[in-house]
């Protein structure tokens, strides 16, 4: 089942801070964080598993709320490259397919 | 040395053909996929293999044939193309499950 991400689009000037949610109806196994940028291949970020052990990038922080199926990440002082449409998936057991949200967009300007 | 390849870039062709893309990964990694984003952005994973073997089949239309000759190639083989079967195509590879995935450039397939 396609996890649900909001919000669908944000906006921010340089410097902002921006949270990203997503969530489940189902009980997770792990989530991944993807940022694609317009024309280009969606670009690994993080993924956080279930039992709290985190994979992924020093400047992006996540969180994974077991329990309530949830996973949010923190863009802090935003930059311009931080712009672009991000991807959470989601895993309901290990080494199943990993189903991906909509997408926020994201948009950093000077 | 680019980590994930895909040939071609883009794809322009007619309905009813038959056509391949390729992938090839140099990051010896043992688990590939194929994913298609359609034109509302959506990110929906097709197959995945696993050592050359299949192991993800998610509910894709028959004319969609993956194929591993070996561990750093994963090839995909559409026949009788659809109006539908137009998106972005990528590949990606992983270390193995629960690891971050290496996406490709991205296929763009335009059927007419």
């Amino acid at each position: 089942q396609q996890p649900v991400q909001s919000p669908q689009a944000v906006i921010l000037r340089e410097g902002e801070d921006a949270v990203i949610n997503c969530s489940s109806s189902k009980a997770l196994y792990s989530v991944h964080w993807y940022r694609q940028k317009h024309g280009e291949a969606p670009v690994f970020l993080m993924i956080l598993l279930k039992g709290g052990e985190q994979k992924g990038h020093e400047k992006i922080s996540a969180s994974f709320n077991e329990k309530k199926q949830q996973s949010s990440l923190y863009l802090t002082a935003s930059q311009l490259s931080y712009s672009g449409t991000y991807f959470c998936g989601t895993e309901d057991q290990a080494g199943t397919a990993l189903i991906f949200g909509k997408g926020t967009t994201l948009s950093v300007s000077s | 040395d680019t980590a994930v390849s895909q040939t071609p870039k883009y794809l322009v062709t007619q309905m009813g053909n038959d056509k391949s893309i390729k992938c090839e990964q140099n990051l010896g990694h043992d688990t590939m996929y194929w994913y298609k984003q359609d034109s509302k952005k959506f990110l929906k994973i097709m197959f995945s293999y696993n050592n050359k073997e299949l192991i993800i089949n998610e509910t894709v239309p028959n004319r969609f044939s993956p194929k591993s000759p070996d561990k750093a190639h994963l090839n995909l083989h559409i026949n009788s193309l659809e109006l539908g079967d137009s998106a972005v195509y990528f590949c990606a590879s992983s270390p193995g499950r629960n690891y971050e995935q290496y996406f490709g450039p991205g296929t763009r397939l335009t059927v007419t």
